[in-house]
């Protein structure tokens, strides 16, 4: 399977700090995807990262890619309490149809 | 421009009972995608389509499961003689034909319930 796997599965913080989460994947890779879903809504497509690029930002966001380790992770920084959220890594499969998601990491943020 | 529309949002269906989901995309887009997702977990892929093509199907139950996107009109998931196990959130995304550095547009999903 080319499914990602996130780490951890659950994060709790406090507003104010920064949150890291991580996602292993197992084949080559074109790019990388992070999204955001709210509980009981569709996804938002947060950043995408190319195979060629080590780190990206958006905003509070900070993307990395390692594709010798074959993984990413997602950093937001000075997190507040409406980032509280799933948050998915997803890869495109080797052709190119379909994206694959993982099963998320869970982000609990508290005021 | 309105996203992907999906509905219903809700649908509460009998064992045994067809379920159809719709999915307009967005304005623009020819690409559509249907994921489903259990509780506390990813999305699984179900089937991309574009206009009257189902282009893969390889995450589509071989049975009672069936999609199209049709020329005109948003694209229908349907699900035959549905059983408790087809509970589920399904979601439909939409990308235009080159989707470059863009991720995919999910629509807020339909919330299926079989009693």
């Amino acid at each position: 399977s080319q499914q990602g796997e996130e780490d951890p599965q659950a994060l709790s913080i406090q507003e104010g700090e920064n949150a890291t989460m991580n996602c292993s994947y197992k084949t080559s890779i074109n790019n990388l995807q992070w999204y955001r879903q709210n509980s009981g809504r569709g996804l938002v497509h947060l950043i995408l990262i190319r195979s060629n690029e080590r780190e990206k930002h958006s905003g509070r966001l900070r993307v990395t890619l390692d594709t010798s380790k074959k993984s990413s992770s997602l950093l937001i920084t000075a997190s507040r309490a409406a980032d509280t959220a799933s948050y998915f890594c997803a890869q495109d499969d080797a052709g190119g149809f379909k994206t694959i998601f993982g099963a998320g990491t869970r982000l609990f943020v508290k005021a | 421009n309105a996203g992907v529309m999906q509905n219903p949002r809700h649908l509460v269906r009998r064992r045994g009972q067809e379920a159809r989901l719709r999915c307009s995309p967005m304005k623009g887009h020819s690409h559509v995608y249907w994921y489903r997702q259990l509780p506390e977990e990813g999305l699984k892929f179900m089937v991309y389509l574009q206009k009257e093509n189902i282009i893969d199907e390889s995450g589509m139950p071989k049975e009672r499961f069936s999609a199209e996107f049709p020329k005109e009109g948003p694209s229908i998931l349907r699900i035959q003689q549905v059983v408790r196990g087809d509970s589920a959130a399904y979601f439909c995304a939409s990308s235009p034909p080159n989707r470059g550095a863009y991720g995919y547009t999910f629509g807020s999903g339909t919330r299926l319930t079989v009693v």
